[in-house]
């Protein structure tokens, strides 16, 4: 089983939809959590933590289910800045300097 | 603007010849800088942690003596690929944490081998 697995994907949308990623993580002890969004031949950046009370950034939103092991991100009225591809990302306890574990990513694609 | 900084952004070299990349954080100090590499289509895999005055901890599978990781002050971390091979052609980025957990990420270094 990989340790940080996402929705294959692609996700094609048109604008204005909402759209969800699922990531599911294999080590309990894992102590945060990220999703990151990389663009095509670029390096990714940081679009939010998440948070084990959920959080909202504008149309973005994240929740964390730490007894299933499971994170979500949901994007809502999507804009066609928002294509790119999607990365769950989580550091494992036991590293203290910070290891982190990458999810294969999704695509998503929203057209006009 | 960026925090952290990534040099080159794109190498093309000739098989056998040794590629140095750069990655230094803008106005703090990182004691620990990652290496990762990434495939067409694929995700970020971590190759090596460096540690500022220490020996780099190497991830399962990554050679030591082909990827020479050199952090000589708490602003630079340099990775250098010996002797690269066409198979070595990737895309390699650095990162270093600012604060918490969250990891800043260089530019990347596209490196391509004939």
């Amino acid at each position: 089983r990989k340790e940080v697995e996402q929705d294959p994907g692609p996700f094609n949308v048109p604008e204005g939809a909402t759209v969800a990623f699922n990531c599911t993580y294999s080590n309990s002890a894992s102590q945060s959590f990220f999703w990151y969004r990389q663009d095509c031949r670029k390096e990714p950046k940081l679009l939010m933590s998440v948070y084990s009370s959920g959080n909202e950034d504008g149309r973005f939103t994240a929740q964390l289910n730490r007894a299933s092991q499971y994170i979500s991100l949901l994007i809502r009225d999507s804009k066609l800045s928002d294509s790119a591809t999607y990365l769950c990302v989580v550091n494992h306890s036991g590293t203290s300097y910070g290891k982190l574990t990458f999810g294969q990513g999704t695509i998503l694609t929203v057209h006009p | 603007g960026a925090v952290v900084s990534q040099h080159p952004s794109r190498v093309i070299c000739k098989s056998g010849t040794s590629v140095k990349i750069e990655c230094r954080s803008l106005d703090f100090q990182a004691t620990t800088m990652f290496w990762y590499r990434q495939f067409p289509k694929q995700s970020l895999m971590l190759m090596a942690t460096s540690n500022e005055g220490s020996k780099a901890t190497y991830e399962q599978g990554v050679e030591k003596d082909k990827f020479l990781i050199n952090h000589a002050s708490l602003t630079l971390s340099t990775l250098t690929v010996t002797s690269a091979h066409p198979e070595d052609s990737s895309f390699y980025i650095c990162s270093a944490k600012r604060e918490g957990d969250i990891q800043y990420f260089g530019a990347g270094t596209r490196l391509s081998v004939l």
